[in-house]
């Protein structure tokens, strides 16, 4: 299995370009997850979604919209990058809410200039 | 006080070492609790979860004290592979039952 997959894992966008995280998970996990991870910071919830066809903003959503449309993909886009938005993007996923743990991707780590 | 407390570290031992790092958490309706592990440039992996009566992989012991809001791990006879920067991780339940909630994270190196 290859678990939770992140594309791209490097990206440099100028600024008020806009690109798109991809994220697939092949582990038929309803909860999946996108998190930031700037320097010296924890990990920051960007959206959630708790099975295909809903989403729901965490703590820092701004900046970012995401869809599900199956239960493998989550994509998250950026609209209108700012180098604020320069970071580490974490996706994960889990099979029953947060009480098991869940299980990350690679990361995709993005520069905003 | 803050969601999910860590010590803010780092930490630097000799091979051999005890080292034993401490959390606390805000929301006495947490309802379960991990210690990840991140590598440099690499994503979070769960270490152990922790349980109410303590529990204890290899030589890496968790113990949790739901009344003082506290969470810790003990790495006993550190090895080199040990460096890495340890996560306190909570899921505070209730309402937000579905994600979990990171502390920033203690670095730890162990030193030849």
């Amino acid at each position: 299995n290859a678990g939770v997959t992140q594309t791209p894992k490097f990206r440099i966008l100028k600024i008020g370009q806009s690109m798109t995280l991809q994220c697939t998970q092949d582990m038929n996990h309803n909860y999946m997850y996108w998190y930031r991870q700037d320097p010296g910071m924890g990990l920051k919830l960007i959206y959630y979604s708790v099975g295909a066809g809903i989403t729901d903003k965490g703590e820092v959503p701004n900046g970012y919209n995401v869809s599900r449309s199956t239960t493998e993909d989550f994509p998250l886009r950026l609209e209108l990058a700012a180098p604020s938005q320069t970071s580490v993007y974490f996706c994960a996923s889990s099979h029953q809410g947060a009480n098991y743990g869940y299980t990350f991707g690679s990361g995709t780590r993005l520069t905003v200039v | 006080r803050k969601e999910v407390e860590q010590d803010p570290g780092p930490f630097n031992v000799p091979e051999g070492a005890t080292v034993a790092f401490n959390c606390t958490y805000s929301n006495s309706a947490s309802q379960s609790f991990f210690w990840y592990r991140q590598d440099c440039r690499k994503e979070p992996k769960l270490l152990m979860s922790v349980y109410s009566s303590g529990n204890e992989d290899g030589r890496f012991t968790a113990q949790l004290n739901r009344a003082s809001q506290y969470i810790s791990l003990l790495i006993r006879d550190s090895k080199l592979s040990d460096s890495a920067t340890y996560l306190c991780v909570v899921n505070m339940g209730g309402g937000s039952n579905y994600k979990l909630t990171f502390g920033k994270g203690t670095l730890l190196t162990v030193n030849p």
